[in-house]
């Protein structure tokens, strides 16, 4: 079946450091792809998402470039804040599945210290 | 912004009570989840639902129920609440149809805690 690979964490970064976190996938249809994020004590929000390949999601100034070759999703920001510590979800949808059901990765923890 | 409610946020009960963890969403959406949260963080698919009188296993099993009488409203219930049941249970819901991208709008989540 289909699934999400994270890179384990947690990640602990120093403020303005550049930020990556890994995701590849597996599937068998043309996945929608997704990072999610979860603050200390509430649910997910969406950060950003991706469609179709080549396509690149931005958002507060993350970005991931949906690449179907490497069957990638890595999440990338220039200069973290110390406001970026969370949770970060990388989840796959695919369209062929009727309740469009999201497959998650395990979660990467990320603190960001002054 | 997301319109999805879940109540209790908090809860500690006894084991043995019978809990219901409330749902509500104003969006419209056909589509309902419960997910369960476990304390290493990963996600787990409990139930979900296509719409009105539509409730489905998830991939996870799970010993709770669901039922959806209303399109806006998704109650999870446990009738006898165990120790293994503690975990953070989160609600979310998505648009149908052709438009849907597949992204989920989440509620804040009830952490249950049974001693």
């Amino acid at each position: 079946g289909d699934s999400v690979t994270q890179m384990e964490g947690p990640v602990t970064l120093s403020e303005e450091a550049f930020l990556t976190i890994n995701c590849t996938y597996t599937a068998t249809g043309y996945p929608s792809l997704f990072w999610y994020v979860q603050y200390p004590g509430e649910g997910l929000q969406l950060l950003l998402k991706a469609t179709k390949a080549d396509d690149k999601g931005s958002n507060k100034g993350f970005e991931a470039t949906y690449r179907k070759e490497t069957t990638s999703f890595h999440l990338e920001k220039g200069s973290v804040q110390v406001s970026d510590s969370a949770v970060y979800f990388c989840a796959l949808s695919d369209r062929g599945q009727g309740a469009q059901k999201l497959v998650f990765g395990q979660g990467t923890r990320l603190t960001i210290n002054p | 912004e997301a319109d999805i409610y879940q109540t209790p946020r908090y809860l500690v009960i006894g084991t043995g009570k019978k809990i219901t963890l409330e749902c509500s969403q104003t969006m419209g959406h056909d589509k309902m989840y419960w997910y369960q949260q476990d304390p290493g963080m990963e996600l787990h698919l409990i139930h979900y639902s296509y719409g009105v009188n539509s409730t489905e296993k998830g991939d996870l099993s799970s010993e709770s129920t669901v039922s959806r009488i209303r399109t806006e409203h998704f109650p999870l219930t446990l009738e006898s609440a165990r120790p293994s049941h503690t975990s953070q249970y989160l609600c979310a819901s998505s648009k149908g149809g052709g438009t849907n991208t597949g992204e989920l709008f989440f509620g804040e989540g009830s952490r249950l805690t049974v001693l």
